[in-house]
């Protein structure tokens, strides 16, 4: 198993431009999320989703779009990218049946908007 | 929502002495307690978890305790040595619902050898 991938490793963008960061597990786990990870501030939770075609927003979800067409994939949109995007985004994945099941995370994504 | 507390932010120690890292939770139906290591530059990786159901873990230099009553959890790592250095996050969890789980800002650990 490769576990969760996400791509591309880095990425600098131009205010304005949009990008969509992939992320794809191979587990059959149902739940996936994005979070992106800012100096003092932790993990704080774009969007997730239960299962292929349900999504909903996290903590912090302006700026950013997500589908999940099937249960591998979850990519996350930039719509129009701004400095505060600024961050390195996680992708994580788990099964949701059961109460001990833990975060598999990604390698991340780190992502520069000038 | 559940609210995660996690402290210290940053804790410094000598090779060898014992690091004990604090987190408390709002939601008393959180019964799955995780804790992830991330080194620089890395990604998060599960370290210990404890189960509601269970007051105390161990494995090998780490373990985790449980408080239900005060709705606290704790992480002990003995005999610390360097490559211990990473920051480590505390995370807390409920069976059904969205199964989301909320993470503390997690603490800066630095082991001086």
């Amino acid at each position: 198993n490769a576990g969760v991938t996400q791509t591309p490793k880095f990425q600098v963008l131009k205010t304005g431009q949009s990008m969509t960061l992939q992320c794809a597990q191979d587990m059959n786990h149902e739940y996936m999320s994005w979070y992106r990870q800012d100096p003092g501030m932790g993990l704080r939770l774009i969007h997730y989703s239960v299962g292929a075609g349900i999504t909903d927003q996290g903590e912090v979800p302006n700026g950013y779009n997500v589908s999940r067409s099937t249960t591998e994939d979850f990519p996350l949109r930039l719509l129009s990218a701004a400095p505060s995007q600024t961050s390195v985004y996680f992708c994580a994945s788990s099964r949701t049946s059961g109460p001990d099941q833990p975060q598999h995370f990604g390698d991340g994504t780190r992502l520069s908007i000038l | 929502g559940e609210n995660v507390e996690q402290h210290p932010s940053t804790l410094s120690v000598q090779e060898g002495d014992s690091a004990v890292i604090k987190c408390t939770y709002s939601d008393s139906a959180s019964n799955y307690f995780p804790w992830y290591k991330q080194e620089l530059g890395k990604r998060p990786q599960l370290i210990i978890d404890i189960r509601s159901n269970v007051g105390e873990k161990k494995d090998q230099r780490i373990a985790v305790t449980l408080n239900k009553t005060a709705k606290h959890f704790s992480l002990h790592i003995t005999e610390t040595q360097p490559e211990d250095s990473a920051v480590y996050f505390c995370a807390a969890r409920r069976s059904g619902g969205s199964y989301i789980p909320t993470f503390g800002r997690g603490t800066s650990l630095i082991v001086h050898p």
